[in-house]
């Protein structure tokens, strides 16, 4: 599957303990992004990635966050502290280089915190 | 106000009909223009690109309209099958990110 992985699919925490999921973008996207979806709404960015460097943050990523794409390639995202507020799916999208380009997005990653 | 603005709906419509979802955008400068559908519990997936001229698709039609900063998706001869919500997405100018709109959800009824 030549698709964008996300690992693990569904976590199940406990509040305050930390959490890190793993996106595998396109092999050849430079491109990677963070999202975050809650029932009801549209995925809300968090942050994107240009090869190895984070571009932009959401100003919705508060510093519990934190996201890393070390060589250009998978990236993770952890959370620390979790709170029952962050129970929600977060999904990884990767795209070619150029505005015009669609994003492919991965199955998700479900977080529950209880 | 929102950055991108779209009715949640839902819409219920049955077999065959014809629906439309509008779109509103509030940065001017956006550049780039996408419909994508989510099913439930899935994630989303480019249903078209939306160009200045307007494009279809089979039974899609996707419009813009820069001056009054909306786009336009129209379903003909709705299947069962398009049961799923739409999300409205725009890029902006000098930044990459992909702005959704919370998604207009569709169910077509037997």
């Amino acid at each position: 599957d030549t698709g964008v992985s996300q690992d693990p699919r569904h976590k199940i925490t406990k509040r305050g303990q930390n959490v890190t999921f793993r996106c595998d973008p396109i092999s050849e996207h430079n491109r990677l992004y963070w999202y975050r979806q809650t029932l009801g709404q549209g995925p809300e960015f968090l942050t994107y990635f240009q090869n190895e460097a984070q571009l932009e943050k959401s100003r919705l990523l508060s510093d519990r966050f934190s996201a890393e794409r070390p060589k250009g390639s998978f990236s993770t995202l952890e959370i620390q502290r979790t709170e029952q507020g962050d129970s929600a799916m977060y999904l990884c999208a990767s795209s070619l280089e150029g505005g015009t380009t669609e994003a492919f997005f991965g199955q998700g990653t479900r977080l529950t915190v209880v | 106000r929102k950055e991108v603005e779209q009715d949640p709906g839902p819409f219920n419509v049955p077999e065959g009909a014809t629906v439309a979802f509008n779109c509103t955008y509030s940065n001017s400068a956006s550049q780039s223009f996408f419909w994508y559908r989510q099913d439930c519990r899935k994630e989303p997936k480019l249903l078209m690109s939306v160009y200045s001229s307007g494009n279809e698709d089979g039974r899609f039609t996707a419009q813009l309209n820069r001056a009054s900063q909306y786009i336009s998706l129209l379903i003909r001869d709705s299947k069962l099958s398009d049961s799923a919500t739409y999300l409205c997405v725009v890029t902006a100018s000098g930044t990459y990110k992909y702005i959704f709109g919370t998604g207009t959800r569709l169910k077509v009824l037997a």
